[in-house]
């Protein structure tokens, strides 16, 4: 089974912090991917990576970036977290054009 | 960009009922998902089916490209089935563009 962890089910930040969102994934999938979910939005997306140290811009990259030094690492950085990125991230991976796979979600709370 | 829309919002059903969800998007695709979200918020693919019809057990899709929409049929549903449903779009690419999903409750 794939399996895709990230690295907190909930985290709470303080505007201005530096905030790390680690996702791992264990099939050897070349593509990551950045999710936000916020109510009545669906899941919108950040950034992707298709190769290690290769990232994409989604539709909403502002005020995120990301890592990808390993393969199976996927690491989405809030430079100077804001109380309107509170929000549940999720990560996913995939191989090619074939279904996504979804880790549980990180739902991070900026005060 | 390409819109994907899903209807109903919002869906409550008795135990046992049928229901239908839709999605349409506005441009062609390569591919196309259906998701369901469990209220732990972990979602799980249901289907990949960028055309044609498929069914695993109690859950069918459909998906008419051509007419640029798709159909999630549920089945004598049950109070398990609750939760947020997405169809997701491929473009182009390897993104994904997701619907704001439909919410639904199976009630007892």
């Amino acid at each position: 089974d794939v399996k895709v962890t990230q690295s907190s089910r909930y985290l709470v930040k303080r505007t201005g912090e530096k905030v790390f969102l680690e996702c791992v994934q264990d099939m050897d999938h070349e593509n990551m991917f950045w999710y936000r979910q916020d109510p009545g939005l669906g899941l919108r997306l950040i950034y992707f990576s298709y190769d290690v140290k290769m990232k994409e811009k989604g539709d909403i990259p502002e005020g995120y970036s990301v890592s990808r030094e390993k393969k199976e690492r996927f690491s989405l950085i809030l430079e100077s977290a804001s109380t309107n990125q509170t929000s549940m991230y999720l990560c996913a991976s995939n191989l090619g054009g074939n279904t996504q796979y979804f880790g549980p979600g990180t739902r991070l709370t900026v005060l | 960009g390409i819109q994907v829309e899903q209807s109903p919002p919002d869906l409550i059903l008795q135990e046992g009922a049928n229901s239908t969800l839709r999605c349409n998007f506005s441009d062609s695709v390569n591919n196309l998902q259906w998701f369901h979200q469990n209220p732990w918020g972990q979602l799980i693919n249901l289907f990949y089916i960028p055309s044609g019809t498929k069914q695993n057990g109690r859950l069918s899709a459909t998906t008419v490209a051509t007419e640029r929409y798709s159909l999630l049929y549920i089945s004598s549903s049950q109070t398990t089935d609750s939760g947020v449903y997405f169809c997701a779009v491929e473009p182009g690419g390897n993104d994904m563009r997701f619907g704001a999903g439909t919410r639904l409750t199976v009630k007892p």
